[in-house]
């Protein structure tokens, strides 16, 4: 079964710092994989998503993940945060069938202004 | 488009007292989910819909019901509310099964005394 897991619970980090969110995944065939982001008292919104071709992606706002098959890994950087950036951040893997998406716990990123 | 809708945004319930949560999408997608959302533990899924008259459980199911009857709508019963339903609930929908994400609600953030 799919599984994600994120090991960064709170980052706080200065403006300008550079990011790099963890992710790894548990092997489960095709690997589709996804960002997601929410802004204080907002839903989710996706941030940027990999389903095949170039491993490195670019999503919104800056933010770009490369997915790295052999370290079961799909990390999320940005290579200068500002504090808008301030939010909670998921990665998730599609799972089963019906579109399903399992999420990681979530990592919640302060900016010092 | 409106997108995905909630209501209501916020409730306080009593332990035992039954609501249902209401969730619409003008897109006419064919699936929805609920999730939950508690503190370090990311989203789970409740339940889910594959179309219209059809629901599905998810991850977390007891405690809950879910009603499709019209393919905008989607709702989520308590029957008997408990304190550890505390939480906030989102609701996601998707035109089908394949390679595009979800979208999300704006939640809906219960509290169960």
């Amino acid at each position: 079964a799919q599984s994600v897991s994120q090991h960064n619970h709170h980052v706080i980090l200065s403006e300008a710092a550079s990011l790099e969110l963890g992710c790894n995944y548990s092997y489960g065939g095709t690997v589709n994989l996804f960002w997601y982001v929410q802004y204080p008292g907002q839903h989710l919104q996706l941030l940027l998503k990999y389903f095949s071709g170039d491993p490195l992606v670019k999503g919104i706002k800056g933010f770009e993940a490369e997915f790295i098959k052999s370290k079961f890994s799909f990390n999320l950087r940005k290579p200068s945060v500002q504090w808008s950036d301030t939010a909670e951040y998921f990665c998730a893997v599609p799972y089963s069938s019906a579109s399903k998406i399992i999420f990681g716990s979530g990592t919640r990123l302060s900016i010092r202004p | 488009n409106a997108g995905v809708t909630q209501t209501p945004k916020f409730r306080v319930l009593k332990t035992g007292q039954s609501m249902t949560l209401l969730c619409a999408q003008d897109m006419n997608h064919e699936y929805m989910y609920w999730y939950r959302q508690d503190p370090g533990m990311g989203l789970r899924l409740i339940h889910y819909s594959v179309g219209e008259g059809t629901t599905a459980k998810g991850e977390v199911p007891d405690g809950y019901n879910v009603s499709r009857l019209k393919k905008q709508n989607f709702l989520l019963g308590l029957e008997s509310a408990a304190p550890s339903q505390t939480s906030v609930y989102f609701c996601a929908s998707i035109m089908t099964s394949g390679s595009e994400t979800q979208y999300f609600g704006p939640g809906t953030r219960l509290l169960v005394l």
